[in-house]
């Protein structure tokens, strides 16, 4: 079945750490997005790639950092420069085609505590 | 810039009722909307979209009409059940806007009482 994946699933980190995450999709999805999710918040974007090799930054990059070497692959480091990263995390990827009437699937998601 | 402008929750109905979710939006052009769903814990998921003016989207008994005169896509179920508990989000797309970002309310949260 297609879909993305994304992991762990839940995540602690400590003061400090710099953590990642990981976004794997085999939709053949072109386009991949990084959301963050605030309890009882709709979703700001982070990072945004339309193609291997390129990102860009949305609306909230500040703390994060991301690499998009494979199609499949779209990871999202978050640095200890991010001050309140507590949150959920949700990956999503569509084709990418003009006019922008493709459907943007999800992950399930990736809870992240700062202890 | 686009936005989206979605009722605030939470809905609390009993099962079998109507539902009504209301959604607005900005933006030029002719974007296309989406309605997404999120169960506690989880991703979102499509529940049903529409890319034209006049359009109707429809899935699982849920239908929104996409008015362009008011620009409106407001969500509806004739009868709503216990499982249909979730956060709705309303959301727009364009594909001329830099890097095809969608753009989404602030979620509406539904609990359907037995």
């Amino acid at each position: 079945d297609g879909g993305i994946t994304q992991s762990p699933k839940y995540l602690f980190r400590k003061e400090g750490q710099n953590v990642t995450l990981s976004c794997e999709q085999n939709l053949n999805h072109d386009a991949m997005y990084w959301y963050r999710q605030d309890p009882g918040q709709g979703l700001r974007l982070i990072y945004y790639s339309q193609i291997v090799n390129d990102f860009q930054k949305g609306d909230i990059a500040e703390g994060y950092s991301v690499s998009r070497e494979k199609k499949e692959s779209f990871p999202l480091t978050v640095t200890s420069a991010q001050k309140n990263p507590t949150a959920f995390y949700l990956c999503a990827s569509n084709t990418g085609l003009a006019g922008g009437t493709d459907t943007q699937y999800f992950g399930p998601g990736t809870r992240l505590t700062v202890l | 810039g686009d936005s989206v402008t979605q009722m605030e929750g939470p809905v609390t109905l009993s099962e079998e009722a109507f539902l009504t979710i209301n959604c607005t939006y900005t933006a030029t052009g002719y974007p296309s909307l989406f309605w997404y769903v999120q169960y506690p814990g989880e991703g979102l998921q499509l529940l049903l979209k529409a890319t034209k003016a006049d359009d109707k989207g429809s899935n699982k008994g849920f239908e929104a009409t996409y008015r362009k005169e008011t620009t409106s896509f407001h969500l509806e179920k004739g009868s709503v059940q216990v499982s249909d508990s979730a956060v709705y989000f309303c959301a727009l797309r364009r594909g001329n806007t830099g890097g095809f970002k969608t753009i989404f309310g602030a979620g509406t949260r539904l609990f359907v009482k037995a």
